[in-house]
């Protein structure tokens, strides 16, 4: 089964900006792939923010941006906020009515 | 509005059954995928299968094919995560989530979570 790669863990200064990848253990993700992002915070429910590579979901900020960087898809986040701390996932659409959900990135904001 | 509300906390022993609720309000029901999503203990989350209630067309995850069955009572809005013998492993947040457009499409909602617990 193809494998959805996330980095563990990343860091960003406050007001700085970062760029979260998802990418493919075989192969590149394009937007037929339909990657869609979510963030978590502890004992939380997970919140939508990008959907079909680029579309923000309702009420999330401009901030937060969806992309395809080379063969990734990607989330940047600009002007990070304390907030913004937390575990971010891609998911990708695999055809067949199949998705699979990357390991996740954990993002701190020191 | 668009709720997906969950049944509660289960606390079950290894090899009983159990079935989860997720009843979903403020949309036409059987006009939208509904999925699963696994999240064991300080992991991260796992696609497990999706439902589309309006003629139950199901697809699973190879990695939860057989281990669960989703199923969808689309007169009283409410899709299902069923399972017949429960592990030890199985436990787990489990939250469905309603994806807005084809299969393909990400969720946009989400249920608050349903804690499964098996422990002997």
């Amino acid at each position: 089964q193809t494998v959805v790669t996330q980095e563990p863990s990343f860091s960003v200064s406050p007001g700085g900006t970062v760029t979260l990848t998802c990418g493919l253990s075989s192969g590149s993700v394009s937007t037929s792939y339909y990657p869609t992002w979510y963030q978590q915070t502890p004992g939380q429910a997970p919140r939508t923010l990008i959907y079909s590579t680029n579309t923000r979901s309702s009420g999330v900020p401009d901030r937060f941006s969806g992309s395809i960087l080379g063969n990734k898809a990607a989330l940047t986040i600009t002007g990070a906020q304390a907030d913004d701390e937390s575990d971010y996932y891609c998911v990708l659409y695999m055809g067949s009515g199949i998705s699979v959900f990357g390991g996740g990135t954990s993002l701190t904001v020191l | 509005e668009v709720q997906l509300v969950q049944s509660g906390a289960e606390v079950k022993k290894p090899g009983e059954s159990l079935k989860i609720s997720c009843k979903g309000s403020g949309y036409s029901f059987t006009s939208y995928w509904i999925g699963w999503v696994r999240q064991m203990p300080g992991k991260g989350l796992e696609w497990m299968g999706i439902i589309y209630p309006g003629d139950s067309d199901i697809r699973y995850s190879p990695s939860f094919q057989g281990q669960v069955t989703i199923s969808a009572d689309k007169s009283i809005s409410t899709a299902y995560l069923q399972w017949s013998s429960l592990k030890a492993s199985d436990t787990a947040m489990y939250y469905c989530a309603r994806l807005p457009g084809g299969a393909y499409s990400g969720f946009d909602y989400w249920g608050q979570g349903t804690l499964v617990t098996v422990s002997s």
